[in-house]
C-alpha cells in the first residue's frame, strides 16, 4: 500500500507570496491532518479534515486554510507568507478521525525569504 | 485548552544506558500514542495505549499509560545508536484531536 504522499518537497517564496501545499493520504483513509514542525516549537495542529469537512482546528492565523476534496485529498494554503511560516509542513492521514494512529508523509519543506 | 507537556526536552546518553521520557496532561486523555522521528525524517506510529495502567513493550522499548490516564512513558534499556531520533507522545484529547507533546531529542554515543 503506498504511503502518504506530499508536494513538493521543498518550496522557496518571498514574503508576501502566498503558497498551496498537497497531501494524498494512504488509500482508504478518510482523514488528513496537518502540522508545522519548527525547531523550537515541535509539532503544532494546523487542522483535521474528515470526509472533507474541518473538525479541528489549531491555533495558526487566517492566513492557513485547507481543503479536502472527495477522494480525500487536501491542500493547504498561506497566503501573505512571513518569514515565521518558514517549516516544515507534514500532512498525516488516518482511517478513523485524528485520534486514530496517523500515517505522517514526508513533509514539505517551506522557505519563506 | 489541553496541553501535553514532555520532559526532558533532550536526553544525552551513551550507548547501553537506559533512556526514559515521560508526558504529563492536566485533563484525562482517551488514548496516548507515541512516535519516533529519525533526523532528516518523518514521525512514525510506534504504539497506541488506551487502558488505564497498561503497558505494552517493544522488544527493548517499555510503554505505559499511567492509572489515572493524564501520563505515560516510555523507557528504552540498553540504548543503541539505531534508537537516535526525536519520541513524541499524543494524547487524545476530549473532542476526538491529538495533542502532541513537543518531544524528546535522544542522542546517543558509541
Amino acid at each position: 500500500k503506498a504511503g502518504v504522499t506530499q508536494t513538493p518537497r521543498y518550496l522557496i517564496k518571498t514574503r508576501g507570496q502566498q503558497v498551496t501545499l498537497s497531501c494524498s493520504p494512504i488509500s482508504g483513509h478518510r482523514s488528513v491532518s496537518w502540522y508545522q514542525q519548527t525547531p523550537g516549537q515541535g509539532l503544532q495542529f494546523l487542522f483535521e479534515y474528515f470526509s472533507e469537512t474541518q473538525r479541528n482546528k489549531g491555533n495558526f492565523p487566517g492566513r492557513f486554510s485547507g481543503r479536502q476534496f472527495s477522494n480525500s485529498r487536501s491542500e493547504m494554503n498561506v497566503s501573505t507568507l512571513e518569514l515565521g511560516d518558514s517549516a516544515l509542513y507534514l500532512c498525516a492521514s488516518s482511517l478513523g478521525v485524528q485520534a486514530y494512529e496517523q500515517y505522517f508523509g514526508p513533509g514539505t519543506r517551506l522557505t519563506v525569504t | 485548552g489541553q496541553q501535553v507537556m514532555q520532559i526532558p526536552q533532550y536526553q544525552h546518553v551513551q550507548e547501553g544506558e537506559d533512556f526514559t521520557t515521560y508526558c504529563n496532561s492536566s485533563t484525562t486523555l482517551s488514548n496516548i500514542q507515541w512516535y519516533k522521528q529519525r533526523p532528516g525524517g518523518h514521525p512514525v506510529f510506534l504504539i497506541q495505549l488506551v487502558k488505564s495502567g497498561e503497558v505494552k513493550k517493544q522488544k527493548r522499548l517499555t510503554f505505559q499509560f499511567g492509572e489515572a490516564k493524564k501520563n505515560s512513558s516510555l523507557h528504552i534499556t540498553a540504548t543503541q545508536t539505531t534508537d537516535v531520533g526525536t519520541y513524541f507522545c499524543a494524547g487524545g484529547g476530549s473532542q476526538g484531536n491529538l495533542i502532541f507533546g513537543k518531544g524528546t531529542k535522544l542522542s546517543v554515543k558509541p
